[in-house]
């Protein structure tokens, strides 16, 4: 693959309940994204990051956080999972901003399911 | 925010032409083109960086119109292994990106 991993691949938990996400690249690309994707919506960007500690807020980013302590590491996090979160999570990974530097490269994402 | 697509769905029979479009309400300064099957991760088709641009990647080509914040996929002589979503994604100022909501296509045999 392209290194970039997500973990874990599917995950099923209680209302309620903290959930952390992880993406992982081995590419040391600068740029780093979370987005969300269900039926009728396509991809909708939640948080992305432009370096270490350096994150800012995407469309739908109520009731997540993330984190970049290192280059390589991406943090999603929800903070209390709610049932409007069920869905599939992808991150990406882009050299420059905007993906000009040859586009966004994907995850094979996380499949969501909040109960 | 998001670009819109059409069509939202599309069938096609094998050897058959079809064109995705891809608009935006706000100015383009770039469009991109993913390809996404079936419980897989979107994959980078192609990217159009100024208007009038055009790009071709097998049988499958793009224009972008800058004035018409517009950009066009054209899939020819299509393939069963075209099937899948397509999205357009379309570049926002402050390093944010934007996809349409996707279009379907179907190839059947």
């Amino acid at each position: 693959d392209a290194g970039i991993t997500q973990s874990p691949r599917h995950k099923v938990t209680e209302t309620g309940t903290p959930v952390t996400l992880r993406c992982h690249q081995t590419e040391n690309h600068r740029y780093m994204y979370w987005y969300r994707q269900d039926p009728g919506h396509g991809l909708r960007l939640i948080h992305y990051s432009y370096g270490v500690k350096d994150t800012d807020k995407g469309e739908v980013s109520d009731g997540y956080s993330v984190s970049r302590s290192k280059t390589e590491d991406f943090l999603l996090t929800l903070e209390s999972a709610t049932s409007s979160q069920t869905s599939v999570y992808f991150c990406a990974i882009s050299e420059s901003g905007t993906g000009r530097g040859g586009g966004y490269t994907f995850g094979s994402g996380t499949r969501l399911t909040v109960v | 925010q998001q670009p819109v697509q059409s069509p939202q769905a599309v069938i096609l029979r094998e050897g058959e032409d079809a064109v995705i479009n891809c608009s935006s309400s706000k100015a383009l300064y770039s469009v991109h083109w993913y390809r996404q099957k079936h419980g897989e991760a979107p994959v980078f088709l192609m990217i159009l960086l100024k208007g009038g641009e055009q790009k071709g990647h097998e049988k499958i080509s793009a224009s972008f119109n800058e004035k018409k914040q517009q950009s066009s996929l054209y899939l020819t002589a299509s393939q069963l292994s075209y099937s899948g979503t397509y999205f357009c994604g379309t570049e926002k100022s402050g390093n944010q990106f934007y996809f349409g909501t996707g279009t379907s296509l179907t190839v059947i045999p």
